[in-house]
């Protein structure tokens, strides 16, 4: 079964800090996804970055960038020079490659509040 | 604006009744997703259809029923509505199944009374 951990439920840091969430899986499959998202105060769910299972550099996109470790199956998520805009529920997915499996394992999120 | 659109936004109801949820995929998406969010489950796969058919279950109790229209369009009905049938319900679109990024709509948020 597949298994998606946020060990850390809530973090809080000062504007323009460096933070990194940190996500843990745990899959069967060698073909699988890995997702992040964002979930602001207003509540919906903002699509940040899918990675499949073969591909392992990182990736970095503005103040965003991902850092994915098959060996330790871990794919993080860091903010770098953070803002006011980035506090949010942020939730890391893994999604299978199997036919009828290709819903999104979500793990519990992390609480991301920046401080002014 | 993720182009996936639910309605309603709200949705205030008494236990025992029926509600439909409804939900309109981006355009070209022919895969829908259905997920519940609440406080003690967290964010939890309902159910799946893909171009009409249904394609995967998950946690999705037996009060709970949904379809896909050919239109593409889909709905998800509530019925013999409990207290703890209250949260945020999603739906997502994506353009084939394996592996395509899930995109959101803004949610329902439901709340039994």
């Amino acid at each position: 079964a597949q298994k998606v951990t946020q060990a850390q439920t809530e973090i809080s840091v000062v504007e323009k800090e460096d933070v990194t969430l940190d996500c843990v899986y745990e899959t069967r499959d060698t073909t699988y996804y890995l997702f992040w998202y964002k979930q602001p105060p207003s509540g919906e769910l903002v699509f940040l970055i899918r990675r499949n299972s073969f591909d392992e550099q990182n990736e970095i996109s503005g103040r965003y960038s991902w850092n994915f470790q098959k060996s330790t199956s871990s794919f993080n998520f860091t903010i770098t020079a953070s803002q006011v805009v980035d506090s949010a529920v942020y939730f890391c997915a893994l999604s299978e490659a199997n036919f009828g499996n290709e819903k999104l394992t979500f793990g519990t999120g992390t609480r991301l509040t920046i401080i002014p | 604006d993720s182009g996936v659109t639910q309605t309603p936004k709200h949705l205030i109801t008494a236990t025992g009744q029926r509600v439909t949820l409804r939900c309109s995929p981006r355009s070209g998406d022919l895969s829908v997703y259905w997920y519940q969010q609440s406080l003690d489950q967290g964010l939890q796969f309902l159910i799946q259809y893909y171009n009409g058919e249904e394609r995967a279950k998950g946690n999705i109790l037996e009060r709970f029923s949904a379809q896909q229209f050919p239109d593409l369009h889909s709905e998800l009905n509530l019925s013999s509505l409990e207290l703890g049938d209250s949260a945020l319900y999603f739906c997502a679109s994506s353009v084939e199944t394996s592996g395509s990024s899930q995109y959101f709509g803004p949610g329902t948020r439901l709340t039994v009374l």
